[in-house]
């Protein structure tokens, strides 16, 4: 059973324009929610974070929505850029867990100029 | 600051071979951390370690071993490569303080034959 999800595997969008990438996570346990980006022949780098305590935080022209009722979390990044194609991951940990993150599989966004 | 270092890079293993992984940090992270991503999929813990001489399975723990000798340094082992553990590798560590946040290196490529 994964336990995070993406359902959309990749995202097109429009320079100048919103990208609003979607994470499902199914374990109440989760209480810290990541974004990761990947570049090409790179590792993941992290991105923005979030506690399950918060609801939003913003860094930047990036924004991380969480929804704890429905177990749902969404990156927003505004304005879209050509340098944001990447693969991005959305990652659940627990406090209690040794700082194991369980990943998504991922979402290919493509900012077209 | 090179952060998280992986070597090799690449390698092209013929099945039944052996072959080891390293992974060195220099952030004196206590925690280190492998997972293996397949195309179309996220990161799958193999293994970590919360400290010096300490190590735990993950999520996909067999056919590998690992061990963490010492604190900067973590090891992945293939003792019989398999073609399904052709994958690309990555290496993370965190602070153990830390609510999730993982510091990758840049990944090593194995194909086994």
């Amino acid at each position: 059973d994964q336990q995070v999800k993406q359902n959309s595997p990749s995202l097109s969008v429009q320079e100048g324009r919103i990208s609003i990438l979607n994470c499902d996570y199914t374990n109440s346990m989760f209480d810290y929610f990541l974004w990761y980006k990947k570049y090409p022949a790179e590792g993941p780098t992290f991105l923005i974070s979030i506690s399950s305590i918060k609801d939003k935080n913003e860094d930047g022209r990036f924004t991380v929505f969480l929804n704890k009722s429905a177990k749902h979390l969404s990156l927003h990044i505004v304005p879209s850029q050509p340098g944001d194609s990447a693969v991005y991951f959305c990652a659940a940990s627990s406090s209690t867990n040794a700082g194991k993150s369980t990943f998504g599989d991922g979402t290919t966004l493509t900012v077209k100029p | 600051n090179a952060g998280v270092t992986q070597t090799p890079k690449f390698r092209v293993l013929k099945t039944g071979q052996s072959m080891t992984l390293l992974c060195a940090q220099d952030m004196n992270h206590e925690y280190m951390y492998w997972y293996r991503q397949d195309p179309g999929m996220g990161l799958r813990l193999i293994h970590y370690s919360v400290g010096e001489g300490t190590t735990a399975k993950g999520e996909v723990p067999d056919g590998y071993n690992v061990s963490r000798l010492k604190k900067q340094n973590f090891l992945l082992g293939l003792e019989s490569a398999a073609p399904s553990q052709t994958s690309v590798y990555f290496c993370a560590s965190s602070r153990r303080d830390s609510t999730g946040e993982l510091f990758f290196g840049e990944g090593s490529r194995l194909t086994v034959l």
